[in-house]
């Protein structure tokens, strides 16, 4: 079957850092992506990772290794605004996106 | 334009009405998707468009018809829906189907069945 895991809910300080994990087995793999969604709102795409590594935009980095099936969102110097759900998403054998329940990310003072 | 956009906002529909929702870009993008969301839970794959032509129905059942009438335009027909069918109702595209295929959503319908 296909599965993807990931915390439901983490908190951290505004300012921080904070890492948020995806484990992930799927049928095929044909990149990962994060996807960040406010409350009632539509997903934003963060970030794509296909091959190993680390991938940096800025404040976020995004790490992945296929061998493990595990990947990570980093996010650092966090803003109140970005208290949100983050997504972990799957490219599997017929290029759908499998996704992960979500993370709710909370961000306090 | 690097926008989907989806009308209407909110739509309330008795068991017996009829309605469609309707999704929009002009991105030039030849896929184009269409998924259920309920709350606190991630989006949920309903049907795929690649080329205008229907590529993907997740097991959808018929209450929900899909048409894609050119490659900017994507609507969903409903009809005799049930309560349990309240969700939020995203649209999404991409480039291509078989490729790095990141998906731009539309803000949703938010749907209510009474």
């Amino acid at each position: 079957g296909q599965n993807i895991d990931q915390p439901t809910e983490m908190t951290a300080t505004e300012g921080a850092i904070v890492q948020i994990n995806c484990t992930y087995q799927t049928s095929g793999f044909n990149g990962l992506f994060w996807y960040q969604q406010h409350a009632g709102e539509a997903p934003t795409f963060l970030s794509y990772n296909v091959l190993d590594g680390l991938e940096e935009k800025g404040r976020f980095s995004s790490f992945l290794s296929r061998s493990k099936g595990y990947s990570y969102l980093l996010l650092k110097e966090l803003q109140m605004k970005e208290s949100a759900s983050y997504h972990c998403a799957v490219s599997d054998s017929n290029y759908q996106l499998i996704w992960g329940a979500g993370t709710k990310l909370i961000i306090k003072p | 334009d690097t926008e989907v956009t989806q009308t209407p906002k909110h739509l309330v529909m008795g068991m017996t009405n009829k309605k469609s929702l309707k999704c929009e870009q002009h991105m030039g993008h030849r896929a184009m998707y269409w998924y259920k969301q309920k709350a606190k839970k991630p989006p949920e794959l309903m049907f795929v468009y690649s080329y205008e032509k229907l590529s993907i129905n997740e097991s959808v059942p018929s209450r929900f018809s899909p048409e894609c009438p050119n490659s900017s335009l994507l609507n969903l027909h409903l009809h005799a829906l049930q309560p349990e069918d309240s969700a939020l109702y995203l649209c999404a595209s991409s480039q291509h189907l078989d490729s790095y295929n990141e998906q731009f959503f539309g803000p949703g319908t938010r749907l209510t069945v009474l």
